[in-house]
């Protein structure tokens, strides 16, 4: 699987929307890029997926580059129940059945 | 749906005790994944099921671990000989097969071992 890239930390206002972003340079042309979250002491919570195209769900949205090696999660309008860490993934579907967690990108929505 | 559910969330243990910790999977799943996370750091893949077969294992599950899912449906993962050294939030995932492959994930269980 592709090694990702995330800032350790961010910081976003309540109510704006926070943009975090991942590296992905060497994604292969079958891998996709997966976001999951994770609340303090809570199990990790699906975002949403993607393999080339942007996509938009009831939680937030994925932007991937036209090259695919970067990707943005955006989640539109934050509130303080949105922070978390948040890990970007990248893995081939169905066939690689683990998936590879970095430390990710802590979030803190401050009011 | 209801989701991954998994018992107990919190298990204390002294050192050299065996602990047994269960994941019940969403009900049309048929893969089940255990990891397991420490302190400040992601989630690490533990081994897979696929229906009641264990298809892959990490290196990081030594043979104190073992791992089974007897009749496809719930898993259960046991630890003998505890040491500190495992003590860890241990999380169960269920996935369906196919292209989705979307793993879902249990509110895991937290290991204290004294």
């Amino acid at each position: 699987d592709a090694k990702t890239t995330q800032p350790p930390s961010m910081d976003c206002a309540e109510g704006r929307a926070a943009n975090l972003p991942c590296n992905h340079s060497t994604i292969s042309g079958n891998e996709y890029v997966y976001w999951y979250r994770q609340i303090h002491s809570q199990g990790p919570q699906y975002i949403i997926h993607g393999l080339k195209n942007n996509e938009t769900n009831e939680m937030a949205s994925l932007i991937i580059t036209e090259d695919r090696k970067s990707s943005t999660l955006i989640l539109p309008h934050a509130t303080l129940r949105d922070t978390a860490v948040y890990y970007c993934i990248v893995r081939v579907v169905p066939h690689n059945n683990d998936m590879r967690f970095g430390a990710g990108t802590r979030l803190t929505v401050k009011p | 749906d209801t989701g991954v559910s998994q018992d107990p969330r919190h298990k204390i243990t002294k050192r050299g005790q065996n602990v047994t910790f269960r994941c019940d999977p969403i009900s049309e799943h048929n893969r089940l994944y255990w990891y397991r996370q420490t302190l400040g750091q992601g989630p690490e893949f533990l081994t897979y099921f696929q229906n009641e077969a264990q298809l892959e294992k990490s290196r990081l599950l030594s043979d104190r671990f073992s791992a089974e899912r007897p009749k496809g449906s719930f898993s259960t993962l046991e630890i003998q000989r505890t040491e500190q050294g495992d003590s860890a939030m241990y999380l169960c995932a269920s996935s369906r097969q196919g292209l989705s492959g979307t793993q879902y994930f249990g509110p895991g269980t937290r290991l204290t071992v004294l």
